[in-house]
């Protein structure tokens, strides 16, 4: 069954510090995504992909990068974690961009203390 | 550039009743919409999806969504609640003409009371 899965569950981190979030999926998909989603709001996208080995920036990339070493994996990557990007955190595939159904990991809970 | 709102942050019914979960979209072309669930602590799930054709589209689970260009609206429904419908509904709307991005709206909160 085709599945995305994220590492870590949850993880908190300090100002400052470099944090990786990591994304695989086994759906044989071309598009992946990056969301955060804050308390009691819907989802804000920070970066995607569509293909290897390449990424774009989304509606609020600042403070993140991202990258896509093969089809299956995706990560987002904070260099300097801060107060502010405490969140969860959903890496997402989908088929052929907007017009398809994305499918969705479980999340990841990130706390920056 | 589409946008989309759910007016309602919260919704309360009892188990059996029926209920309406509002989504009004803003979008001069043509739109791809769908509907997602997320239950507590897990990723959002696809319930159904509107493109063209037949403006009542049904998903899983007994939802049913209808597509308004009149009222750019496409408003989830369902007959028969049950306790385990309880989580919080995404509405979310991308341009037809292609390309990456979806946006969801904030969500409705949905609790059924036994």
């Amino acid at each position: 069954e085709a599945a995305v899965t994220q590492s870590p569950r949850s993880k908190v981190a300090v100002t400052g510090g470099k944090v990786t979030l990591s994304c695989h999926q086994t759906n044989n998909h071309d598009y992946m995504y990056w969301y955060r989603q804050d308390t009691g709001h819907g989802l804000r996208l920070i970066h995607y992909s569509y293909v290897a080995d390449s990424t774009e920036k989304g509606d609020i990339p600042d403070g993140y990068k991202a990258s896509r070493p093969s089809q299956e994996n995706f990560s987002l990557i904070l260099e300097l974690a801060s107060l502010s990007q405490t969140a969860v955190y959903f890496c997402a595939s989908s088929d052929w961009g907007a017009y398809a159904e994305q499918f969705f990991g479980p999340g990841t809970r990130l706390t920056v203390l | 550039t589409q946008t989309v709102s759910q007016s309602d942050a919260h919704v309360t019914v009892f188990e059996g009743d029926s209920v309406e979960l509002r989504c009004n979209y803003s979008y001069g072309g043509s739109i791809y919409l769908s509907w997602y669930i997320q239950h507590h602590g897990h990723g959002l799930q696809f319930l159904l999806k509107y493109y063209s054709g037949n403006p009542v589209v049904q998903g899983v689970n007994g939802f049913e969504a209808e597509f308004s260009k009149s009222d750019s609206s496409f408003h989830l429904r369902k007959a028969s609640v049950h306790w385990s419908d309880s989580a919080v509904y995404f509405c979310a709307v991308s341009a037809g003409t292609g390309g990456y991005k979806v946006v969801f709206g904030s969500g409705t909160r949905l609790l059924v009371s036994p």
